[in-house]
C-alpha cells in the first residue's frame, strides 16, 4: 500500500519556466512533509521541508505548499535551471522516530 | 566535516554469501537509518536506531540485522544473501532542531547478488 504517492514518472520544463511537483498521500497521521533531491549515483539531498501546521514554505527559487484537506502537497521551481535536472522524492514524516515514506519519485529534466 | 560516509561503494556477492555494510556520521546526530532504493520504487526503512543503544525494524527488515555500534556507527548486515537483496543501500542520520526535521544521507552503496 502506497501511502506517499508521486503519479508523475518524468517532466519536462524549459529553462526559465516553472516546475511543479506533485504528491499525494493517504495517511492522516504524517505530521512533516520533505523534498529530496537525487542526482545519479548519489544520496538523496534535503531540499525544502514544512510541517503540517503550515500551508506554504519558500527558499529561494522553491516553494512548498501543503494542502491538508486534499492530502496534496506540491513542490514549485521558479526559474528553473539545468542543474535542477535530477529525480525528486516526496517524503512524509510518522512516529517518534522520525520515520520517513518515499514516494517513488519524479524524474525532472530542464531543458535549455 | 564528512557527513555520512558508507563502504563499500559497490558490491557483488553470491547468494548464501554474507556482508556488512558499514555507516558512519560525524555530524553528532542522535538517530540513524538504513534504507535499500529499487527501481521504480521510493526508498524504504529497513531499520533505525533512534539512539545509541537501540535500534527497531523498518519497513523491510527480512533478511538483514543491524548493529548501533556506538553514536558515529550504524551497520548493516546480509547473513546470507539472496538475488532478492540486490539494491542501492543508504545510510541516513537525523538532525532534529527548532521547526526541523531533517534527514542526512550517504552517497549508497549498490549490492548485486548473483
Amino acid at each position: 500500500d502506497q501511502q506517499v504517492k508521486q503519479n508523475s514518472p518524468s517532466l519536462s520544463v524549459q529553462e526559465g519556466r516553472i516546475s511543479i511537483l506533485n504528491c499525494d498521500y493517504t495517511n492522516s497521521m504524517f505530521d512533516y512533509f520533505l523534498w529530496y533531491k537525487k542526482y545519479p549515483a548519489e544520496g538523496p539531498t534535503f531540499l525544502i521541508s514544512i510541517s503540517s501546521i503550515k500551508d506554504k514554505n519558500e527558499d529561494g527559487r522553491f516553494t512548498v505548499f501543503l494542502n491538508k484537506s486534499a492530502k496534496h502537497l506540491s513542490l514549485h521551481i521558479v526559474p528553473s535551471q539545468p542543474g535542477d535536472s535530477a529525480v525528486y522524492f516526496c517524503a512524509a514524516r510518522y512516529g517518534t522516530a522520525s520515520k520517513l515514506t518515499f514516494g517513488t519519485g519524479t524524474r525532472l529534466q530542464v531543458t535549455l | 566535516n564528512a557527513g555520512v560516509t558508507q563502504t563499500p561503494k559497490f558490491q557483488v556477492l553470491k547468494t548464501g554469501q554474507s556482508m556488512t555494510l558499514q555507516c558512519a556520521q560525524d555530524m553528532n546526530h542522535n538517530s540513524m537509518y538504513w534504507y535499500r532504493q529499487d527501481p521504480g520504487m521510493g526508498l524504504r526503512l529497513i531499520y533505525y536506531s533512534a539512539s545509541e543503544g537501540t535500534t527497531d525494524k523498518g519497513e523491510v527488515p527480512n533478511g538483514y540485522n543491524v548493529s548501533r555500534l556506538n553514536k558515529r556507527e550504524f551497520s548493516l548486515r546480509l547473513e546470507s544473501a539472496a538475488p532478492s537483496q540486490t539494491s542501492v543501500y543508504f545510510c541516513a542520520s537525523r538532525i532534529r532542531g527548532t521547526g526541523s526535521d531533517t534527514q542526512y544521507f550517504g552517497p549508497g552503496t549498490r549490492l548485486t547478488v548473483l
